[in-house]
């Protein structure tokens, strides 16, 4: 299992500003991955973080919008660049424990419930 | 690629009443099948898992089992209550990637 402490777990921003959001695991853990859950949806995975290398982005999201770092294997940013109001969400940082080959369960955050004015 | 159907919400429920949420999927290999819940305002956490094929998952008084033959893994549980009002989304995981179902809403009324 792991524990996962994102923070802030709210913020309200401003309009063409940038946030960071960090994710720190209790443990060593290989697969890091952002989420994003709009009001009413469900989740969509926007990149895996890798660590010591450029993050893995899902179609539609791009590094520049969604800067991603891995600096060691407990902990990730992720930063919602010049954010708009489309950009509120709820971000969730999750870890699949293990070797995370394939069919392991996901460990998820609290999350970061963002509101952009 | 990998998918997740899921039953669309909302579901409403008195208490006590027998729940399905259905759940279908499609993908290669052999995924590992969840359900996650999550509670109003806060994150996810997992209910119940199966890794292969015929096994139940259970938690809680839910259960789900993993049928290969129909590619479902439908949620049940045979008496709500009002503490499992929440989000209940499906996934499956696959390759180093899970991928989640659009969820269902359930609210159980007293």
């Amino acid at each position: 299992s792991a524990v996962i402490s994102q923070k802030p777990s709210r913020d309200i921003c401003q309009r063409g500003t940038s946030l960071t959001i960090q994710c720190q695991v209790d443990s060593q853990v290989t697969m890091m991955f952002w989420y994003r859950q709009q009001p009413g949806q469900s989740l969509t995975l926007i990149a895996t973080a890798n660590q010591g290398s450029e993050a893995t982005y899902e179609s539609g999201f791009v590094i520049d919008k969604f800067p991603i770092s891995r600096p060691n294997l407990t902990f990730s940013t992720l930063t919602v660049s010049n954010m708009s109001p489309e950009d509120s969400s709820i971000y969730l940082c999750s870890v699949l424990p293990g070797q995370g080959s394939s069919g392991g369960e996901l460990f998820f955050g609290e999350g970061s419930r963002l509101t952009v004015l | 690629g990998d998918s997740v159907t899921q039953m669309e919400g909302p579901v409403t429920l008195s208490e006590e009443a027998f729940l399905t949420i259905n759940c279908t999927y499609t993908a290669t290999g052999y995924p590992s099948l969840f359900w996650y819940v999550q509670y109003p305002g806060e994150g996810l956490q997992l209910l119940l898992k199966a890794t292969k094929a015929d096994d139940k998952g259970s938690n809680k008084g839910f259960e789900a089992t993993y049928r290969k033959e129909t590619t479902s893994f439908h949620l049940e549980k045979g008496s709500v209550q009002v503490s499992d009002s929440a989000v209940y989304f499906c996934a499956l995981g696959g390759y180093q990637k899970v991928t989640f179902g659009t969820g269902t809403k359930l609210q159980v009324i007293p």
